[in-house]
């Protein structure tokens, strides 16, 4: 599979605990964004990398979370001290320039966050 | 920051008739307008997407008009099928970080 790969698919931890995601964007793209998705919402952006820089990260976005990148290629997004309400699915996607215009961003399959 | 308005947030219809689902966006300089399909379970796929220096695109059954005056895009689906029923998010963004804003999604429903 040469697509956006994310793991784990599914994380369940106990409120207070520290988790840890990790994306594999498609293999030439020096573009990656992290979204938050609820039930019946849209993709809220997290936070957004090109290549190993961190160039924009979401005003609504807790200092309790953290994303890196740290050789422009996958990256990893921790939460520390979950709360009920970081349950969500976590879905990263990638991207890449194309001539004078940037391709679509393609997504992962998400990992989903139960915190119990 | 840019703000993404879509609606309705359910659609139901039959077999073979046509569905169109309306956003609006607040940013002036977004330039790029991609539509993602969701289906239960799985990740946002593009369907189809439009830039700003076209008005109207279309591909098989699915078009997208962009009217950049008023700040409206708005996707067509026609003949849908029962396979269309997913959840239809649009998405518009700016050519330099491209960071695309999501609306709150349509819930398509196509009944045989």
């Amino acid at each position: 599979d040469t697509g956006v790969s994310q793991n784990p698919r599914h994380k369940i931890t106990k409120r207070g605990q520290n988790v840890t995601f990790r994306c594999d964007p498609i293999s030439e793209h020096n573009r990656l964004y992290w979204y938050r998705q609820t039930l019946g919402q849209g993709p809220e952006f997290l936070t957004y990398f090109q290549n190993e820089a961190q160039l924009e990260k979401s005003r609504l976005l807790s200092d309790r979370f953290s994303a890196e990148r740290p050789k422009g290629s996958f990256s990893t997004l921790e939460i520390q001290r979950t709360e009920q309400g970081d349950s969500a699915m976590y879905l990263c996607a990638s991207s890449t320039r194309q001539g004078r215009s940037n391709t679509e961003a393609f997504f992962g399959q998400g990992t989903r966050l139960t915190v119990v | 920051g840019e703000n993404v308005e879509q609606h309705p947030s359910t659609l139901s219809v039959q077999e073979g008739d046509s569905a169109v689902i309306k956003c609006t966006y607040s940013d002036s300089a977004s330039n790029y307008f991609p539509w993602y399909k969701q289906e239960l379970g799985k990740r946002p796929q593009l369907i189809i997407d439009i830039r700003s220096n076209v008005g109207e695109k279309k591909d098989q059954r699915i078009a997208v008009t962009l009217n950049k005056t008023a700040k409206h895009f708005s996707l067509h689906i026609t003949e849908t099928q029962p396979e269309d029923s997913a959840v239809y998010f649009c998405a518009a963004s700016q050519g330099g970080s491209y960071i695309p804003t999501f609306g709150r999604g349509t819930s398509l429903i196509v009944h045989p």
